[in-house]
């Protein structure tokens, strides 16, 4: 059974940086492609980006410009890195398997999500 | 980006009833969608994927159907552990994206 969990600082100041891992346990990281997604308290869920274990990423058009994600595969991680946040990227972050074992691209196991707040 | 627009955004139904939930894409997205449950404090669970395959271990009492713009989800005969919001996902194109969401609440 694949299992996710994110881990990382709870609180970031606002113009720092967010970063968060996700370790994958149960499987490989290999041969698959792995998500972010967000929601903000209280309201809907947001596509962050996904990526490869070969590295080859996809990100949201919207946070492109402050977003990376990277895999370690030695490891059995993927991270994401948001640069210059501000409150409105208070949200839980979920890392989750982007693409099943069928190709299906509706994400399948996620972890259980990580508060993050932005907060001087 | 493609919109994509549930109704109700919240609905009040009894242990029992039958539920339908509806997603409209704001372009054709062919069955490139999926359905997801999510409890209070919980990630969400996928229930359906390519619009109509129940995910396994999924009750057969939820279904999906619909292609192009327009989906449905129903529940057939709501349980109490079925109380939750729903979203749908389209996963054609990206960036992808997720309905607002539709809360069900118990009457």
């Amino acid at each position: 059974q694949v299992q996710l969990q994110e881990s990382g600082p709870g609180l970031v100041k606002p113009s720092e940086m967010l970063s968060l891992t996700c370790t994958v346990t149960g499987g490989s990281i290999s041969g698959y492609y792995w998500s972010w997604i967000r929601q903000p308290p209280g309201k809907g869920l947001e596509w962050i980006g996904y990526i490869y274990y070969t590295g080859n990423t996809k990100y949201n058009p919207s946070l492109e410009s402050r977003v990376t994600i990277l895999v370690d595969t030695s490891n059995n991680q993927f991270s994401l890195k948001l640069y210059s946040v501000t409150s409105a990227d208070t949200a839980v972050y979920y890392c989750a398997r982007a693409v099943d074992s069928s190709g299906y691209h509706a994400p399948d196991y996620w972890g259980q999500g990580t508060l993050v707040t932005v907060s001087s | 980006d493609i919109q994509m627009t549930q109704s109700p955004s919240s609905l009040s139904a009894s242990v029992g009833d039958r539920v339908t939930i509806s997603c409209r894409a704001s372009q054709g997205i062919r069955n490139d969608l999926g359905w997801y449950q999510q409890k209070p404090g919980k990630a969400p669970k996928r229930l359906i994927y390519a619009a109509s395959s129940l995910q396994g271990g999924v009750p057969s009492r939820f279904s999906g159907s619909g292609s192009g713009t327009d989906f449905t989800l129903t529940i057939s005969s709501l349980q109490p552990e079925d109380f939750a919001t729903y979203y749908c996902l389209q996963y054609n194109s990206f960036p992808q994206t997720f309905g607002q969401g539709t809360m069900v609440e118990v009457k």
